[in-house]
């Protein structure tokens, strides 16, 4: 497909149930951006990656949170043992520059994670 | 801190009518600006950005966004709206310290709605 596509669309876990969400970059795209949107709200910066390079994970909210790129292409964010307060939209976004310019950032449709 | 701000939460136009989406940023440095929208259960669609040059940007669907530096704004507009131009936009800024990469930060949104 031409756009970045994200799975599983929707995941209802339980309270301490790990999860990982998947995304799939427009191919060729270097850089990776994990988002997190909670309802009635922007989203805001978890992490990025520069091909398989994390370069930024300031954003992460705790140590739950993990992601990793192995391969510069597809990306993964794990959450361990999740809470209540992780329910949100992850959105997934690839960029189409590199440095210097300033690149756009191509978004997919997000994962709504519901923790009950 | 480095911050955009969207002043309503929701705008209501008539069709056919002109619309204005206000945004307005805090920034120390040269900004660089986006806007997107997001229509529900889809992620973020890029509409503009401004990066140097004319204060007046051009982007898809119509739409159009001024460069206020005086004023700290960037305000998204479009002269003809449409019915389905209702959704919710995003303003948005780069992190000028960021290290490089375009992380962006981004405002609470605005929901559009336009009425026939």
């Amino acid at each position: 497909g031409a756009g970045v596509s994200q799975s599983p669309r929707y995941k209802v876990a339980k309270r301490g149930q790990d999860v990982a969400l998947r995304c799939d970059p427009i191919s060729g795209h270097v850089s990776l951006f994990w988002y997190q949107q909670a309802l009635g709200q922007g989203p805001e910066f978890l992490t990025y990656f520069q091909n398989e390079a994390q370069l930024d994970k300031s954003g992460l909210p705790s140590d739950r949170f993990f992601a990793e790129r192995p391969e510069g292409s597809v990306s993964t964010l794990k959450i361990q043992r999740t809470q209540q307060e992780d329910s949100a939209v992850y959105l997934c976004a690839s960029g189409d520059h590199l440095g210097s310019s300033v690149e756009t950032q191509y978004f997919g449709p997000g994962t709504r994670l519901l923790v009950l | 801190a480095q911050s955009v701000a969207q002043p309503e939460d929701q705008v209501n136009v008539a069709e056919g009518n002109p619309l204005t989406v206000k945004c307005t940023y805090s920034v120390s440095g040269n900004p660089y600006l986006f806007w997107y929208v997001q229509y529900p259960n889809r992620g973020l669609q890029f509409l503009l950005k401004y990066i140097t040059g004319d204060n007046l940007v051009k982007g898809s669907y119509g739409f159009e966004a001024e460069f206020n530096k005086s004023q700290t704004s960037f305000h998204l507009k479009k002269p003809s709206a449409l019915v389905s131009d209702s959704a919710l936009y995003f303003c948005a800024v780069r992190d000028l310290f960021s290290g490089g990469y375009n992380k962006l930060i981004f405002g609470a949104g605005t929901r559009l709605a336009v009425h026939p």
